[in-house]
């Protein structure tokens, strides 16, 4: 069983809404970590989290630590949106993570 | 600043050959870890390294190895070459020293192909 588990796995929308990734883990964590992958494998790091919220942009990445989730934002969501999100936790170093299996997001004008 | 360069980008390799892949890690970072991502298996942690010592290293067998030298370059190496380690490996480097405070930034990847 993956000790992180993240949904949806899949997710469509129309440009302009609201959309929320969940990740859920079951391991204590020092870090957790939004990370966006679009076609070609490069992989940019969103935000890392340890506690409360972060904002950047139209994204918001929120954690409960007690609950062991974590959510990801978009709001007003764009067609650039389109991409894979990764839910990834660090346990005991900084390099050392544990991935979900992915959200593809996909965005239509 | 340039980003974490890694080179390179494509490799067609015959199984029980040999491999180098090499990560330049952003100028001042001293950690770069490793990754494989596949279709079945995602992304799964391989090695991470601080100042050339190795300080953790995933499920892997011993046919994968690595190491980090004195400016922070690190190469991974995967001999034997079998049809399931066709994958993109990805490299990151951070300033982190351990406390897993500072952010990841991943080079675009060596995708490598088995045949």
């Amino acid at each position: 069983k993956n000790e992180v588990e993240q949904s949806p796995q899949n997710l469509t929308a129309q440009e302009g809404e609201f959309i929320t990734i969940n990740c859920s883990y079951s391991v204590g964590i020092s870090a957790l970590h939004w990370l966006q992958q679009h076609p070609g494998g490069g992989i940019v790091s969103l935000f890392m989290l340890s506690s409360g919220k972060k904002k950047h942009g139209r994204l918001i990445a929120t954690i409960n630590i007690q609950e062991k989730h974590s959510s990801l934002h978009i709001t007003a969501s764009h067609p650039r949106d389109s991409a894979v999100y990764i839910c990834a936790v660090g346990t005991d170093s900084w390099g050392k993570l544990q991935f979900g299996a992915g959200t593809q997001v996909v965005v239509t004008p | 600043k340039a980003g974490v360069t890694q080179t390179p980008r494509y490799l067609i390799k015959t199984r029980g050959q040999q491999v180098t892949l090499s990560c330049s890690p952003i100028s001042g970072h001293r950690s770069v870890s490793w990754y494989q991502q596949t279709p079945g298996q995602g992304l799964q942690f391989l090695f991470e390294y601080f100042s050339e010592t190795q300080r953790n290293k995933g499920n892997f067998p011993g046919r994968f190895s690595g190491r980090q030298f004195s400016n922070s370059r690190s190469e991974m190496n995967v001999s034997t070459l079998e049809l399931g380690d066709s994958a993109l490996y990805l490299c990151a480097s951070s300033l982190d020293r351990g406390t897993g405070t500072s952010p990841l930034h991943f080079g675009n990847g060596t995708r490598l192909t088995v045949t």
